[in-house]
């Protein structure tokens, strides 16, 4: 079966270079959900889209945008890098509305790091 | 608001059953489970309601008492498989899931 496909999977930036990490979620999902994971800590949420509107918004920096686009996919963008962006990006999406009845489907990351 | 969890680890052997909990400080409509192993992405266990339902998974197995805001995930003689970590993720309102910090399992042999 067809599972969240992140790209690239692996990163290497600069600081104060740019990064555009992309998702493609399971066909039919409209939901999309982007997660922070530093070394050892816990998935932190950044953001979510529903029918290609923000639907929610954490603690994703001001120098980070997103968009989910007209096929679903969506795209995070990653502005003056720091190091502290150092982290494994998760995508994750759901069918429907999401929460709280639609489980969470995970993509296997795009592992950054900035140098 | 994020769900605190305990205990941060644990180590059994095969066999062996565990109780992991997640507690919030917040009214939750729903909790959910996802295991996560090194260097993998978390992969989801299940997901408790309200109405205090317990749900299963194999041998694992988890409540929900919405009234104390906790969840309980049960291993039940846990397999070498059940090693990783754990994340409870609770949501407080619509497309947010705020995970905890997890629980580590070990299972040795």
């Amino acid at each position: 079966a067809a599972g969240v496909i992140q790209s690239p999977r692996h990163l290497i930036k600069e600081k104060r270079e740019t990064a555009t990490l992309k998702c493609y979620p399971i066909p039919r999902h409209d939901t999309v959900y982007w997660y922070q994971q530093g070394p050892g800590q816990d998935p932190q949420f950044l953001i979510s889209f529903y029918e290609k509107m923000q639907s929610d918004k954490g603690s994703i920096p001001d120098r980070f945008s997103a968009q989910q686009f007209s096929d679903y996919h969506s795209e995070l963008n990653m502005s003056s890098l720091e190091l502290g962006d150092s982290a494994l990006y998760f995508c994750a999406s759901s069918l429907g509305t999401g929460l709280p009845n639609e489980k969470l489907f995970f993509g296997s990351g795009t592992q950054l790091s900035v140098l | 608001q994020q769900p605190v969890q305990s205990p941060q680890a644990v180590i059994l052997r095969e066999g062996e059953d565990a109780v992991i909990n997640c507690s919030s400080s917040k009214a939750l409509y729903s909790v959910h489970w996802y295991r996560q192993k090194h260097g993998e992405a978390p992969v989801f266990l299940m997901i408790l309601l309200k109405g205090g339902e317990q749900k299963g998974h194999d041998k694992i197995s988890a409540s929900f008492n919405e009234k104390k805001q906790q969840s309980s995930l049960y291993l039940t003689a846990s397999q070498l498989s059940y090693s990783g970590t754990y994340f409870c993720g609770t949501e407080e309102r619509d497309n947010r899931l705020a995970f905890g910090k997890g629980n580590q399992v070990v299972v040795i042999p």
